[in-house]
């Protein structure tokens, strides 16, 4: 079945810091691929997509490219900034419509002054 | 569009006590389903629907039931509250076409059970 790993938390970086968050992932076939952001006391919200190889996802300042060959969708950003403290979760949709979206554990990030 | 919204945003409850979580989308999606997350388990399916009167089971569905009788409407009843259930609730929904849509949450449920 579908799964993705994420690297263990929580990060704690200053501010304008260099960013990497990495994700790996097991499917079947090649599936969209998904970076959620967790603000605290919020939901879930979407952060950046990339829908098939060598694709690149960017919002926001944060960047994600689709490795095929490496399986993997490693959330990337320059210079972090205090606001974007959150958790971080990889994602993996079904690729079937009633499946259900396969999610990494989260990576806590935490961006000092 | 208000997109999903969930009420309340917190409840708490003592033990033994019932209570339904509200969850409601205005973009015509099929696909609705309930999240748990509790610290250091991340996210956890307790029930989904794939369109009214179709609901199914997720990974952690014990104390939970659902219905599906509009599009819109997914609400998630507690029949008895334990401890155990103290979380923060998610609501979620998606289209179903092709498998690879965004799926969109509520603002969550903050629960908690004495």
């Amino acid at each position: 079945g579908n799964s993705v790993t994420q690297m263990e938390g929580p990060v704690t970086l200053s501010e304008e810091a260099f960013l990497t968050i990495n994700c790996t992932y097991t499917a079947t076939g090649y599936p969209s691929l998904f970076w959620y952001v967790q603000y605290p006391g919020e939901g879930l919200q979407l952060l950046l997509k990339a829908t098939k190889a060598d694709d690149k996802g960017s919002n926001k300042g944060f960047e994600a490219t689709y490795r095929k060959e490496t399986t993997s969708f490693h959330l990337e950003k320059g210079s972090v900034q205090v606001s974007d403290s959150a958790v971080y979760f990889c994602a993996l949709p079904p690729g079937t419509s009633y499946g259900k979206l396969t999610f990494g554990q989260g990576t806590i990030l935490t961006v000092h002054p | 569009n208000a997109g999903v919204t969930q009420t309340p945003k917190f409840q708490v409850l003592k033990t033994g006590q019932s209570m339904t979580l509200q969850c409601a989308q205005d973009m015509n999606h099929e696909y609705m389903s309930w999240y748990r997350q509790d610290p250091g388990m991340g996210l956890r399916l307790i029930h989904y629907s794939v369109g009214a009167g179709i609901t199914d089971q997720g990974e952690v569905p014990n104390g939970y039931n659902v219905s599906r009788s509009t599009t819109e409407d997914f609400p998630l009843r507690l029949l008895s509250a334990a401890p155990s259930q103290t979380s923060v609730y998610f609501c979620a929904s998606r289209h179903t076409s092709g498998g690879n849509n965004e799926q969109f949450f509520g603002p969550g449920t903050r629960l908690t059970v004495l």
